[in-house]
């Protein structure tokens, strides 16, 4: 069964102030690892989706790398903007499933 | 295109009535995704659709669950009867050739409270 953990559950950074999000994974046979942003109250956004170890994709101040057993979404210089839940999730062989991590609550603080 | 729809967006009922959720996906996608999210268990999927048919509905927690997509523009999520363990969020989300070639889209979520 497919599983994805993610770290750390919350974290607050100050405006500018630059960290990671792990999300570390097992599933049989991978066909992609996606990375999602939810606000309250809204669905899950997609943000990005890394299908191959050492593969790297980046949008404004954010940038998803992946290995065979996690990947991490670097924040750089961020803004109370990017505030939100982040949500990593994989497909693998064999159906048509997405398994999702439980997210990281980020706060980023004026 | 306006998105997944879903609604009602909030509903609050009591223990032992019935639920029906709706979800109008986005034109043109062929499977749709009916997931439910708890702050215990994030999110969870229930069951999928492709071409209107039911792929896997092992995610759903019982029988007092069922989904039907009578349409390519049209499903529902039904509990009858409803517990109060049911209360979460459940979102509907479609793509347009399965999760590995393009992705979600999801709706804006049915809040549930069953009290």
């Amino acid at each position: 069964e497919d599983q994805v953990t993610q770290s750390p559950e919350a974290l607050r950074l100050q405006e500018g102030e630059s960290s990671s999000l792990n999300c570390s994974y097992t599933v049989s046979g991978l066909r992609g690892l996606f990375w999602y942003r939810q606000d309250p109250g809204k669905g899950p956004e997609f943000l990005f989706t890394l299908y191959s170890a050492g593969e790297e994709k980046e949008k404004e101040r954010l940038k998803a790398t992946l290995t065979k057993k996690e990947s991490f979404l670097h924040i750089t210089a961020p803004k109370p903007e990017d505030s939100a839940t982040y949500l990593c999730a994989v497909h693998g062989f064999g159906n048509e499933k997405l398994t999702f991590g439980t997210g990281t609550r980020l706060t980023i603080i004026p | 295109d306006a998105g997944v729809i879903q609604s009602p967006r909030h509903e609050v009922t009591e223990m032992g009535q019935e639920v029906t959720l709706r979800c109008k996906p986005i034109s043109g996608h062929d499977y749709l995704f009916w997931y439910r999210q708890t702050m215990m268990r994030g999110l969870e999927l229930l069951i999928y659709f492709n071409n209107n048919v039911p792929i896997d509905d092992s995610g759903m927690p019982e029988d007092r669950f069922s989904a039907k997509m009578p349409n390519a523009s049209f499903s529902t999520l039904k509990i009858q009867p409803s517990e109060p363990r049911d209360s979460a969020v459940y979102f509907c989300a479609s793509s347009s050739t399965g999760v590995g070639a393009n992705v979600l889209t999801f709706g804006a979520g049915s809040r549930l409270t069953v009290l």
